[in-house]
């Protein structure tokens, strides 16, 4: 099946500091990228959709100052969490949609933020 | 709005007998049916989907579903179950006339405990 990598896998940052994750389809394109937000014990929540070319649209409660998301190929979204508090710590993980609607999860990325 | 909803937050099957792990959905329209199952600090495997034709779906690893649209369910099922079979497994939805791309509601996961 479809490849979606997700870089890093794991960060610790200080409180107040911006952090970036990256997410790729490896082996094919997609013009439909999502970040999904999971707490402990809990389902996946849907934050925003990227879309390639133009801007994300978010889910409500979601602050779009506070996490930029970017898509600038068909292969590449990224979140940037931006003055990050500790509340923000989280597991982060990110899909492509295939042009099946077949979405393909990353492996997530844990932060912790101190 | 869509929603589903999976009413056991965990489920305890001993090794070899059948599993079931329930599922129910609201949508508008139309449903895109998915389940995933998640391993721990990992993200989602895809397990199988509901898209349209027959209503037993056939996926990974010898788990299969079948759509009900009277009852708006889409249990997962497997005739015998596996210790490794042990792990979080969501239920997802989108509605098919949503149009755009839409991302998926997920349930909120049924641990499956597998006894050896």
């Amino acid at each position: 099946g479809a490849v979606v990598s997700q870089h890093p896998s794991w960060v610790i940052c200080k409180s107040g500091t911006s952090v970036k994750i990256e997410c790729r389809s490896l082996d094919f394109q997609a013009t439909t990228m999502f970040w999904y937000r999971q707490f402990p014990k809990q389902s996946l929540m849907l934050m925003a959709t990227s879309n390639e070319g133009s801007k994300a649209t978010y889910e409500q409660g979601v602050e779009k100052d506070k996490f930029l998301i970017n898509h600038a190929s068909l292969t590449l979204s990224t979140l940037t969490v931006t003055s990050a508090h500790p509340e923000d710590s989280s597991f982060y993980i990110c899909s492509a949609r295939s042009r099946l609607y077949e979405q393909y999860f990353g492996p997530g990325t844990r932060l912790t933020v101190t | 709005a869509q929603s589903v909803a999976q009413p056991e937050d965990q489920v305890n099957v001993a090794e070899g007998n059948p599993l079931t792990v329930k599922c129910t959905y609201s949508v508008s329209g139309n449903p895109y049916l998915f389940w995933y199952v998640q391993y721990p600090n990992r993200g989602l495997q895809f397990l199988l989907k509901y898209i349209t034709g027959d209503n037993l779906v056939k996926g990974s690893y010898g788990f299969e579903a079948e759509f009900n649209k009277s009852q708006t369910s889409f249990h997962l099922k497997k005739p015998s179950a596996l210790v490794s079979d042990s792990a979080l497994y969501f239920c997802a939805v989108r509605d098919r006339s949503g149009g755009g791309a839409d991302g998926l509601t997920f349930g909120k996961g049924t641990h499956l405990i597998i006894q050896p």
